[in-house]
């Protein structure tokens, strides 16, 4: 069964860059590139903020950026702002033609 | 200007039955893997079923044999049909645009880039 693991929260102030995790194993998100991000501020509907890993869909900051290394991808935000205090989540297209999120983080701007 | 319109959502007891809809504009609903997605209260978001654009399904274990999803093309319309709801149903359900496309020799899929504002199914006695 698939699942990505995320930390709870991360913190930073405001001009600082942070950086969320996203694990999965070697047989999905080890092998293949259909992670996602989303930005969830509270009380809204998702938000597109990374797809393939690393790329960013037309109108979102530079500043967000993804990456992967072996089984974790990362999302860094950097020169964070206030306005990107809100949940995020990453997501995986899995070799059973299902999607799974992970579990969210909280991100908050001190 | 592409837009996802979610309706149908209530109140409802333990083991009965509700009809989401999802009303797309700015794109014809046929032509893309379309999902429906959901997140219960104060909890993370679930993928719940897709309807690819050639007609096949898939759902999550949790809603398998009791949700179906379909869609009306000349309504660009697509529907949630939930049958014997329990109350781990309750959530915000969310109909969401899944973008396939390939450029360059590097297909890309599997990422949402539309979202309806969500709407409230809550399943209780």
């Amino acid at each position: 069964q698939f699942a990505l693991t995320q930390p709870p929260s991360v913190s930073g102030s405001p001009g600082q860059s942070v950086t969320i995790s996203c694990t999965g194993t070697s047989s999905d998100l080890g092998t293949y590139n259909r992670l996602s991000w989303y930005q969830q501020p509270p009380g809204t509907a998702p938000k597109l903020m990374i797809y393939e890993v690393s790329y960013r869909p037309s109108g979102v900051p530079d500043r967000f950026s993804g990456s992967k290394s072996g089984n974790t991808a990362s999302l860094t935000i950097s020169g964070l702002q206030a306005e990107d205090e809100a949940d995020y989540y990453c997501s995986l297209y899995t070799t059973s033609s299902t999607y799974v999120f992970g579990p969210g983080t909280k991100v908050t701007v001190l | 200007e592409v837009q996802l319109v979610e309706s149908g959502g209530g109140l409802v007891q333990p083991g009965g039955s509700l009809r989401l809809s999802c009303t797309a504009s700015g794109f014809a609903v046929s032509t893309y893997f379309m999902n429906w997605v959901r997140q219960a209260p104060g909890e993370g978001l679930e993928w719940v079923s897709v309807i690819y654009s050639g007609g096949s399904t898939y759902y999550a274990d949790s809603v398998k044999g009791r949700f179906t999803i379909s869609r009306h093309n000349s309504t660009n319309t697509l529907y949630l049909q939930m049958n014997s709801l329990r109350t781990e149903d309750t959530a915000v359900y969310y109909c969401a645009r899944e973008n396939r496309y390939c450029s360059g020799g590097t297909c890309f899929l599997g990422s949402f880039d539309y979202w309806g504002q969500g709407i409230l199914v809550t399943v209780s006695s």
